[in-house]
């Protein structure tokens, strides 16, 4: 299947910096990609899902001044945490989606706000 | 709107018993339904999927699923559990409609199998 990779896979960052979160298709070009976010032992809740030359589009509740995407290429998308808070600790998840129905995911972003 | 609901939040099993995970599901027009895994601190990764056709589909690892329409069930099977089978499962769907293409997740379930 399809690879998708996320960088970093983990982050420990102080109260105020803003995080920058890679999400990657390693060989194939995704049109689309989503961000999740999962709390401890709870699901994953979409967050925004992006087009590729488009802006994003977020989900009721979630800030898009608070969680900038960027989806500058076929390949490459980008979430960044701005003025990261201990509430922002979570896993993220990042998915991408070429022409077909599934979605192949990353394999995650632990982010811990001191 | 789409749902999802897996209304086991754990399901225990002995090795070498056949396993069942429960997921139902709600969305206004013809499901695509999917079954994910997850190990401790990872991804998911893919187990199977119903987009059309037959009702039972074969995934990875030994897993099968059955789409029941009338009951508007896609519950995840195995014959034969193993150990390393212990993972947390979640069901997730969308419409199979064109725009939309987001994944609606059901909230997992942990599965554990005793040696």
């Amino acid at each position: 299947g399809a690879v998708v990779s996320q960088h970093p896979s983990r982050v420990i960052c102080k109260s105020g910096t803003s995080v920058k979160i890679e999400c990657r298709s390693l060989d194939f070009q995704a049109t689309t990609m989503f961000w999740y976010r999962q709390f401890p032992k709870k699901s994953l809740m979409l967050m925004a899902t992006s087009n590729e030359g488009s802006k994003a589009t977020y989900e009721q509740g979630v800030e898009k001044d608070k969680f900038l995407i960027n989806h500058a290429s076929l390949t490459l998308s980008t979430l960044t945490v701005t003025s990261a808070h201990p509430e922002d600790s979570s896993f993220y998840i990042c998915s991408a989606s070429g022409r077909g129905n599934e979605q192949f995911f990353g394999p995650g972003t632990r982010l811990t706000v001191l | 709107a789409q749902s999802v609901a897996q209304p086991e939040d754990q399901v225990n099993v002995a090795e070498g018993n056949p396993l069942t995970v429960k997921c139902t599901y709600s969305v206004s027009g013809n499901p695509y339904l999917f079954w994910y895994v997850q190990y401790p601190n990872r991804g998911l990764q893919f187990l199977l999927k119903y987009i059309t056709g037959d009702n039972l589909v074969k995934g990875s690892y030994g897993f099968e699923a059955e789409f029941n329409k009338s009951q508007t069930s896609f519950h995840l099977k195995k014959p034969s559990a193993l150990v390393s089978d212990s993972a947390l499962y979640f069901c997730a769907v969308r419409e199979s409609i064109a725009g939309r293409r987001a994944l609606t997740f059901g909230s997992g379930t942990r599965l554990q199998v005793q040696p």
